[in-house]
């Protein structure tokens, strides 16, 4: 069975500064990787994933996520942040055989400040 | 494509009646999952089909929520009867191959 840790409930941080938001994994197959944003009162939308090759995966709108197998992680980071980027981001793992059950982390209430 | 559709998005009941609700997936996809997101819980998988057969129920609640998928186009969650602890937001999500798509929710409030 799989499962993902968030580290951090909750990350303030000001406008245009850096932010990692932090996903540890627990599988003993091997996974695909996910992080979801959502805003409030909203669905769920797919940020990025890592499913085989590049360890680094980036997002249209500047996040980037690295898969590091030896630490089970997959770090969601943005160098510069925006207002609009204030949302619950989650982190999300599935086994890469058939089987298909995406599990979720507890999510990182992301707080970007003026 | 328009996406997994989830149907009512709000939904406001009294303790003790019955709740359905409803889902259609992506055309194509073969893979649907009912998730439950509370505050305390977070986001929880209650059941999930392959090919509209239930494949694991495990995160079911209790005998009280019931799911089915009569065909490959859409599905229904049933909370019967429903008490106040069942307030959450449901989502369905279809997938095919790696790819998820979740619908809109249903915000389910019982008083």
């Amino acid at each position: 069975a799989q499962s993902v840790t968030q580290l951090d409930s909750q990350v303030p941080v000001f406008e245009e500064a850096p932010v990692e938001l932090r996903c540890n994994y627990s599988s003993s197959v091997s996974v695909y990787l996910f992080w979801y944003v959502q805003y409030p009162n909203q669905g769920l939308q797919l940020l990025l994933k890592y499913l085989s090759g590049s360890t680094l995966v980036e997002s249209i709108n500047g996040f980037e996520a690295e898969f590091n197998k030896s630490q089970t992680s997959f770090h969601l980071r943005k160098p510069s942040v925006h207002i609009s980027d204030t949302a619950e981001y989650f982190c999300a793992v599935s086994d890469s055989s058939n089987t298909g059950k995406l599990i979720f982390g507890q999510g990182t209430t992301l707080q970007v400040k003026p | 494509d328009a996406g997994v559709i989830q149907s009512p998005r709000h939904e406001v009941t009294e303790m003790g009646q019955e709740v359905t609700l409803r889902c259609k997936p992506i055309s194509g996809h073969d893979y649907l999952f009912w998730y439950r997101q509370t505050m305390m819980r977070g986001l929880e998988l209650l059941i999930y089909f392959n090919n509209n057969v239930p494949i694991d129920d495990s995160g079911m609640p209790e005998d009280r929520f019931s799911a089915k998928m009569p065909n490959a186009s859409f599905s229904t969650l049933k909370i019967q009867p429903s008490e106040p602890r069942d307030s959450a937001v449901y989502f369905c999500a279809s997938r095919k191959r790696d790819g998820y798509t979740f619908g809109s929710g249903t915000r389910l409030t019982v008083v």
